[in-house]
């Protein structure tokens, strides 16, 4: 199986900020990644998916990057509603396999 | 607007069985390759199975093969997860999503607690 490992698992940052979370995945998965948003209680919402490209309606502070093994979501300017915890995941491979999640909270 | 509901859930017995349903609305059902994702308590996501659009495809995490069943019934737009032979860990809220690979829609999950 593929293993997603991501970082840092929890970090405290100000509205405002500049928020960045790594994901590496144990080999190479081409830019077949996908990143989720969840927040207690609730069901995940996609964000982003084949690495880059942006769901619909997900605000443009959002990014992701990377191929091959090392990907990136970044959070330009952070919002009160974007603390949660982000998952990535690839789908490159079954089975589907997720990071740990990255717990983003208020500093 | 795409609307994936959950049933289904519940307390059971180990070794016990569970059928879990999904509605799905909003969009063409048999269009769209379907999966199941569970979460644990305090844990984070696992994917648990997906199945093509006709259903002759499907595919499992190992830790549930052999013991889960996944399904659909396009005519009634629902997916279905039968869940047998239930161990303690597989308690977790089992989410339903729409696609095979990322998945842009999710239901809100329904709670399968395993324990004696």
């Amino acid at each position: 199986d593929i293993q997603m490992t991501q970082s840092p698992s929890s970090l405290s940052a100000s509205v405002g900020d500049r928020v960045t979370i790594a994901c590496r995945a144990s080999q190479g998965i081409s830019s077949w990644l996908a990143w989720y948003q969840q927040k207690p209680e609730k069901a995940p919402k996609s964000l982003i998916y084949a690495a880059s490209i942006l769901q619909s309606g997900v605000p443009s502070r959002f990014s992701g990057s990377g191929s091959g093994t090392d990907f990136t979501l970044t959070i330009s300017s952070l919002q009160p509603e974007d603390f949660a915890t982000y998952y990535c995941q690839q789908y490159h491979t079954y089975p589907r396999t997720f990071g740990q999640g990255t717990k983003v909270e208020i500093k | 607007e795409v609307q994936l509901v959950e049933s289904g859930g519940g307390l059971v017995q180990p070794g016990g069985s569970l059928r879990l349903s999904c509605a799905a609305s909003g969009f063409t059902f048999s269009s769209y390759w379907m999966s199941w994702v569970r979460q644990a308590p305090g844990k984070g996501l696992e994917w648990v199975a997906n199945i093509k659009q006709d259903g002759s495809e499907k595919n499992y995490v190992d830790s549930v093969k052999g013991r889960f069943t996944i399904s659909r019934d396009n005519a009634k737009n629902s997916l279905y997860l039968q869940l047998n032979s239930l161990r303690a860990e597989d308690t977790a809220v089992y989410f339903c999503a729409r696609g095979g690979s990322e998945a842009d829609y999710w239901g809100q999950g329904t709670l399968v607690t395993v324990s004696s």
